[in-house]
């Protein structure tokens, strides 16, 4: 069984940093693109990045290019978004999703709040 | 990065059939057959309900289906059950430099 479990969303300050992790499992990770798509609250979804299998290619959506870097650890199963100079506008659920083109696969998600 | 064009809601009656269309650009949409569609419940998260245009997922209801035309994708959700009331998503590839883009949401309400 596929799974996708995010982890390390929370409270932070403007500005600040965070680092969200999703632990994969039940399929080949090191075979598949990954992918990261947000949803603000009660507003819909938005891509936010992908990685290629060997994290050669790695694309943004515009409003968090320089800010945020999607990577993976193919031997630990992980992929990682670390996200620098945060704003009030990147609050949101953050979900880790398996795939480049399609998401078949989606984790449960982890909340960001960034706020004073 | 345009989103997609979805109607915010649609509505229909158990069993009778609804439509939801997907409208982009010879960019996205038209520009490749890799448009896909998600369901939401509140709460939950997405759920793959179309991929590739017209394919369903193992799981899938036949009741599912998806189609294109132009720069516009439609799901049309046949013999509405009351499980089908959820947001539904539309989404594409938009190319290398921009690789995916997703629709605003449909809210879909079964009477």
């Amino acid at each position: 069984e596929v799974q996708l479990v995010e982890s390390g969303g929370g409270l932070v300050q403007p500005g600040g940093s965070l680092r969200l992790s999703c632990a994969a499992s039940g399929f080949t990770f090191s075979n598949f693109w990954m992918s990261w798509v947000r949803q603000a609250p009660g507003k819909g979804l938005e891509w936010v990045a992908n990685i290629k299998q060997d994290g050669s290619e790695k694309y943004y959506v515009d409003s968090v290019k320089g800010r945020f870097t999607i990577s993976r650890d193919n031997a630990k199963n992980s992929l990682y978004l670390q996200m620098n100079s945060l704003r009030a506008e990147d609050t949101a659920v953050y979900y880790c999703a398996k795939g480049q083109k399609t998401n078949d696969y989606w984790g449960q998600g982890t909340l960001v709040t960034v706020s004073s | 990065q345009s989103a997609l064009t979805q109607p915010p809601s649609a509505s229909g009656s158990p069993g009778q059939s609804v439509t939801i269309s997907c409208t982009g650009t010879s960019s996205d949409v038209g520009g490749y057959n890799y448009v896909s569609w998600y369901q939401q419940h509140p709460g939950k998260a997405p759920k793959l309900m179309i991929y590739e245009v017209s394919r369903r997922p193992s799981g899938v209801p036949d009741r599912f289906s998806g189609s294109k035309s132009g720069n516009t994708a439609s799901l049309t959700v046949s013999g509405l059950q009351a499980e089908d009331e959820a947001d539904y998503y539309c989404s594409s590839y938009a190319g290398s430099n921009n690789p995916r883009v997703f629709g605003g949401g449909t809210k879909l309400t079964v009477l």
